[in-house]
């Protein structure tokens, strides 16, 4: 069962303008959510977190907004770079330190 | 470079042959965790060592499957009588959790690509 999901598998955007990426979850035990930014022949590397008890964390062009009421939690990117094309995956922490991966999202950002 | 590091980066075998990888982790890292990628998933977790103790297996991990961590530092990960299911991008990643503290963040490797023909 996939307990955390990202719909929208693609997104076009175009240099200088903003990306937003959504992720929603099912299970209230996470305590944590991570996104993960891909690139092809590369691991996942680490983008910014999140702390279930709160609802806003900003890191420079980076910006992750969780409700937890609704179960979702979304990626800001302001502004777009063209080396910002990548795959984004959505993670959720649980147990020990283990993460759920969301199936990613292609982003293209068009200079 | 002080970034998890795995080993080879492409394996090419034939179905039924036995593979092994390796990952060494970032070096003060004491937790190192396996996940496998396939095509148009995100990565699927298979198991955790926290130093040398294997705490945690998930049922994707079949008994043709074993990892090991002598000593805490590097591990390897074996697949015996490889199959065409094995197929994918096999990830190691690292994390710490000194003093008390969990740090949620899991650095990861570029991958072993495995391909079962």
């Amino acid at each position: 069962d996939q307990q955390v999901k990202q719909n929208s598998p693609s997104l076009s955007v175009q240099e200088g303008r903003i990306s937003i990426l959504n992720c929603d979850y099912t299970n209230s035990m996470f305590d944590y959510f991570l996104w993960y930014k891909k690139y092809p022949a590369e691991g996942p590397t680490f983008l910014i977190s999140i702390s279930s008890i709160k609802d806003k964390n900003e890191d420079g062009r980076f910006t992750v907004f969780l409700n937890k009421s609704a179960k979702h939690l979304s990626l800001h990117i302001v502004p777009s770079q063209p080396g910002d094309s990548a795959v984004y995956f959505c993670a959720a922490r649980y147990g020990n330190n283990r993460l759920a991966f969301g199936k990613g999202n292609q982003v293209v950002v068009i200079p | 470079d002080t970034g998890v590091s795995q080993n080879p980066r492409h394996k090419i075998t034939k179905r039924g042959q036995n593979v092994t990888f390796r990952c060494d982790p970032i070096s003060e890292h004491n937790r190192l965790y396996w996940y496998r990628q396939t095509l148009g998933q995100g990565p699927e977790f298979l198991t955790y060592f926290q130093n040398e103790a294997q705490l945690e297996k998930s049922r994707l991990l079949s008994d043709r499957f074993s990892a090991e961590r002598p000593k805490g530092s590097f591990s390897t990960l074996e697949i015996q009588r490889t199959e065409q299911g094995d197929s994918a991008m096999y990830l190691c990643a690292s994390s710490s959790q000194l003093g008390g503290l969990r740090d949620e963040k899991l650095f990861f490797g570029s991958g072993t690509q495995l391909s079962v023909l």
